[in-house]
């Protein structure tokens, strides 16, 4: 299984800034996805982010709001730009080892004020 | 498109007997089936899956998951609850989405309660 560590593991941010999150892996992987958690939900996929070219975004997510950059096959960055309350969440990292098994990283806690 | 059901919301049993949460799925190729758990203020573990072969998958912590394709179900089962187990668990379905893409969708959770 692959080991991911997330950078911060939680931050309080004021409305109007932007915060960058960063996903480690212990290992070379191709495909690496960004997730959303808001207070009491589920998970929403943001993003797939390919090493090489742009992310992949899902329906509801744009460049823009979630920039996402992927410079090697071990490390990305998510930002989320311009936050407001509505962008308080858990933000996870996760990517895909052997047998379509998907792992996670421990997260990123957003809490905007 | 692929979808996930989990019954209930939140569960609560008494420590020490049969935990079992229930998980429904919907996918028009063959699934990938998984479930995870989050324990309070942690990311997601991977509990158990199932991809091929043998339809009842044993994971982690004595919990186990049976397909059934007739049903399309996932349900999760544990013999005898512990406190440890207090969680929030997500049931979740990981299926070819075309353009050599396979996508994983998880279903709303359900948070287990273990009373003493």
């Amino acid at each position: 299984s692959a080991v991911i560590s997330q950078k911060p593991s939680r931050d309080i941010c004021q409305r109007g800034t932007s915060l960058t999150i960063q996903c480690q892996v212990d290992s070379q992987v191709t495909m690496m996805f960004w997730y959303r958690q808001q207070p009491g939900q589920s998970l929403t996929l943001i993003a797939t982010a390919n090493q090489g070219s742009e992310a992949t975004y899902e329906s509801g997510f744009v460049i823009d709001k979630f920039p996402i950059s992927r410079p090697n096959l071990t490390f990305s960055t998510l930002t989320v730009s311009n936050m407001s309350p509505e962008d308080s969440s858990i933000y996870l990292c996760s990517v895909v080892g052997t047998t379509y098994e998907q792992y996670f990283g421990p997260g990123t806690r957003l809490t905007v004020t | 498109a692929q979808s996930v059901t989990q019954l209930g919301s939140h569960v609560s049993v008494s420590e020490g007997a049969l935990v079992l949460l229930r998980c429904n799925y919907s996918s028009s190729v063959p699934p990938y089936l998984f479930w995870y758990v989050q324990y309070p203020n942690q990311g997601l573990q991977l509990l158990l899956k199932y991809t091929t072969g043998a339809t009842l998958v044993k994971g982690i912590n004595g919990f186990e998951a049976e397909f059934k394709k007739s049903e399309t179900s996932f349900h999760l089962t544990k013999p005898s609850a512990h406190m440890s187990d207090a969680a929030e668990y997500f049931c979740a379905v990981k299926a070819y989405s075309g353009a050599g893409s396979y996508q994983l969708t998880f279903g709303k959770g359900t948070k287990l309660s273990v009373i003493p």
